[in-house]
């Protein structure tokens, strides 16, 4: 069974700019999650998404956003690049059903790893 | 103060040494607590996974929760060189983990 792919794998933009990052989850998995990760802050929790709608939100401003499409893959997006955004954003796709997050289920791909100068 | 505390080390032990890594978290709402491995340029792997309090066995390691004291800690046995890695705690309530910051681990030969 083919794990988490992450679409690039090395993105470099400058401030101002925006950008979108993809994910495909696991085959049969509905839910998917993204994080931010840095060596300041650790992992930190944006978003998940379940059978195309955002059921949970991290603390983050409104210029992180995502979506969900019909076959679970998703995409975040950026918008107006920061150099604090310098970070590898992983995704997590998960076999969750609709009423729990299952964290011992949740697997993560090798993240999309942005540079913003 | 974050709610999931982890010294950052990083931790250097030598082949075959007991490894004990341990974080603390501050919500007593969380209810799941979890256990990860990243490897350089990769994405965390789950190792260990609990729920309430206990212990937990997976050849070698063990995972123990103390919820009266709020401490999480991961012990790993005859440590291996490949066991070399960042090591990221994480607990939480029904949706959303909390993560450490991570401990960096180096098993030399």
């Amino acid at each position: 069974k083919a794990g988490v792919t992450q679409t690039p794998r090395y993105l470099i933009k400058t401030r101002g700019q925006q950008v979108t990052l993809s994910c495909s989850p696991i085959s049969g998995h509905r839910s998917v999650s993204w994080y931010q990760q840095t060596p300041g802050q650790g992992l930190q929790f944006l978003f998940e998404y379940f059978s195309e709608t955002q059921r949970n939100k991290g603390n983050f401003p409104g210029r992180f956003s995502g979506r969900q499409f019909s076959n679970s893959r998703s995409e975040m997006n950026v918008s107006t690049l920061e150099l604090g955004d310098s970070a590898l954003y992983l995704c997590a796709s998960s076999a969750a059903g609709r009423e729990t997050f299952s964290y011992n289920e949740q697997f993560f791909g090798p993240g999309t790893r942005l540079t913003v100068l | 103060q974050k709610e999931v505390e982890q010294d950052p080390g990083p931790l250097s032990v030598p082949e075959g040494a007991i490894v004990s890594l341990n974080c603390t978290y501050s919500n007593s709402a969380f209810q799941y607590f979890m256990w990860y491995r990243q490897y350089s340029r990769k994405g965390p792997e789950l190792l260990m996974y609990t729920y309430s309090s206990g212990n937990k066995e997976d050849g070698r390691f063990t995972a123990q929760v103390d919820k009266s004291s709020k401490y999480i800690s991961l012990f790993i046995r005859d440590s291996q060189p490949s066991d070399s890695a960042t090591y990221l705690c994480a607990s939480g309530g029904s949706y959303i983990p909390t993560f450490g910051r991570g401990t960096s681990l180096i098993v030399h030969p």
